[in-house]
């Protein structure tokens, strides 16, 4: 099936940890996008990719990094510099060109211990 | 910078009952508007896509118009059932010829058997 898949499910982060969110997708989409989702708001952008090796900020993305090697994949990693890491993050990926439709993982809700 | 604001956050309707959920945007330059589905825990669904040039579109019980003038759109349900409980957002494009998206913070429909 084509998709895209986010794992793990939950994660949990101590404090002083660094973990990765996994993203894969088999679309044979170009660009994909990390979003963090906070209790009763809208989503937030982290970072965007367009095209392999290539990456850019949006508009939370201090304490996070992410990196594109390969078009099907792109993790997310909470650094330690996150102070408040607690969310629901969401991945998609769409094609380029105008007026895309993005497609959503299911979500890796994070937690602090 | 864009402010899309989606009013009611929450609504609760009997099944059967036609109802409106509206979302308004702060800048009218956008080439599409797209309306989503969360439900609890998940990812998301794209559920209709608006190009700028187009006043309205349909997929089903659905109904979306745009009206850019106003910076505004509204989506229409018709004869909602206890299936279409979920989150409803709409994301317009960062700027023009961009993929990346602002997001409403949603509304959260119930709709009661």
């Amino acid at each position: 099936d084509g998709g895209i898949t986010q794992s793990p499910k939950y994660l949990f982060r101590k404090e002083g940890q660094n973990v990765t969110l996994s993203c894969e997708q088999n679309l044979n989409h170009d660009a994909m996008y990390w979003y963090r989702q906070d209790p009763g708001q809208g989503l937030r952008l982290i970072y965007y990719s367009q095209i392999v090796n290539d990456f850019q900020k949006g508009d939370i993305a201090e304490g996070y990094s992410v990196s594109r090697e390969k078009k099907e994949s792109f993790p997310l990693t909470v650094t330690s510099a996150q102070k408040n890491p607690t969310a629901f993050y969401l991945c998609a990926s769409s094609p380029t060109g105008s007026s895309p439709i993005q497609y959503f993982g299911a979500g890796t809700r994070l937690s602090v211990l | 910078k864009q402010e899309v604001t989606q009013i009611p956050a929450a609504l609760s309707v009997p099944e059967g009952e036609n109802l409106v959920l509206n979302c308004s945007f702060t800048d009218s330059a956008i080439y599409n508007l797209q309306w989503f589905r969360q439900d609890p825990g998940k990812g998301l669904t794209s559920l209709l896509l608006i190009q700028s040039s187009q006043r309205e579109q349909t997929s089903g019980r659905l109904n979306a118009s745009l009206d850019k003038s106003s910076g505004r759109s509204t989506l229409y349900i018709a004869a909602s059932q206890p299936g279409d409980s979920a989150t409803y957002l709409c994301a317009v494009p960062y700027q023009t010829g961009a993929n990346n998206l602002f997001f409403g913070t949603g509304t959260r429909l119930t709709v009661i058997p």
